[in-house]
């Protein structure tokens, strides 16, 4: 059964550091998986999606990487910025139905 | 851009009411997502559909049904609300495809309290 792991949970750093947020899962075979941002209280909001196939996806300040063979996802942030605090969560497709298995997210502050 | 729709942000009702959640979608996409959010429990999948008048079960379906007469909206239904039914509830919608390149997108999210 896949199992999807984010770790930290939490973590808070300096404006303008860059960051590397982790996301792990248990098994290789996946159609894809998806980064996404949370706001308090908000819906989600899809920051990059990296097909099976692919090694990395970038979006502005953003670069997500792939590794399926050790089963690793990373989520680096360039030069943050507190307007990047957000809980952060990852996610995989396994199956042909469409369905995603989540971690649990990691709660990011980024202090001025 | 994707637009995801629910109807509304925040909703109160009383124990045994009938409930509806409802969510639009303007891409033209095939699937269909509900999900409730629990802080500890993470996102858990309540119902999806890949098509038309088609619903699979989720993870957690007892005590909700849903509702999909046309493409672009997809219902959510509490028979008989419960105060455990207290969450917050995401709609999410994506193309079909065996590319791998489905990627969901949500809505805003309804506050659903139940007194």
């Amino acid at each position: 059964k896949q199992e999807v792991t984010q770790i930290p949970a939490a973590l808070s750093v300096p404006e303008g550091e860059n960051l590397v947020l982790n996301c792990s899962f248990t098994d290789s075979a996946i159609y894809n998986l998806q980064w996404f941002r949370q706001d308090p209280g908000k819906g989600l909001t899809s920051l990059l999606l990296i097909q099976s196939s692919q090694r990395e996806q970038t979006s502005g300040r953003l670069n997500a990487s792939l590794d399926k063979s050790s089963g690793r996802s990373t989520l680096y942030i360039a030069a943050s910025q507190p307007g990047d605090s957000a809980t952060y969560l990852c996610a995989v497709r396994v199956d042909s139905n469409y369905q995603l298995i989540w971690g649990a997210g990691t709660k990011l502050i980024i202090k001025p | 851009d994707v637009k995801v729709t629910q109807s509304s942000r925040y909703l109160v009702k009383r124990t045994g009411e009938k409930v509806f959640l409802e969510c639009v979608q303007d891409m033209d996409h095939e699937n269909m997502f509900w999900y409730r959010q629990d802080p500890g429990l993470g996102l858990r999948l309540i119902y999806f559909s890949y098509d038309v008048k088609m619903k699979e079960k989720g993870d957690i379906p007892e005590g909700y049904s849903v509702s999909r007469e046309k493409k672009e909206r997809f219902s959510l239904i509490l028979e008989s609300a419960s105060t455990n039914q207290t969450s917050m509830y995401l709609c999410a919608s994506s193309i079909s495809g065996t590319g791998g390149f489905n990627e969901q997108f949500f809505g805003p999210g309804t506050r659903l309290t139940v007194l």
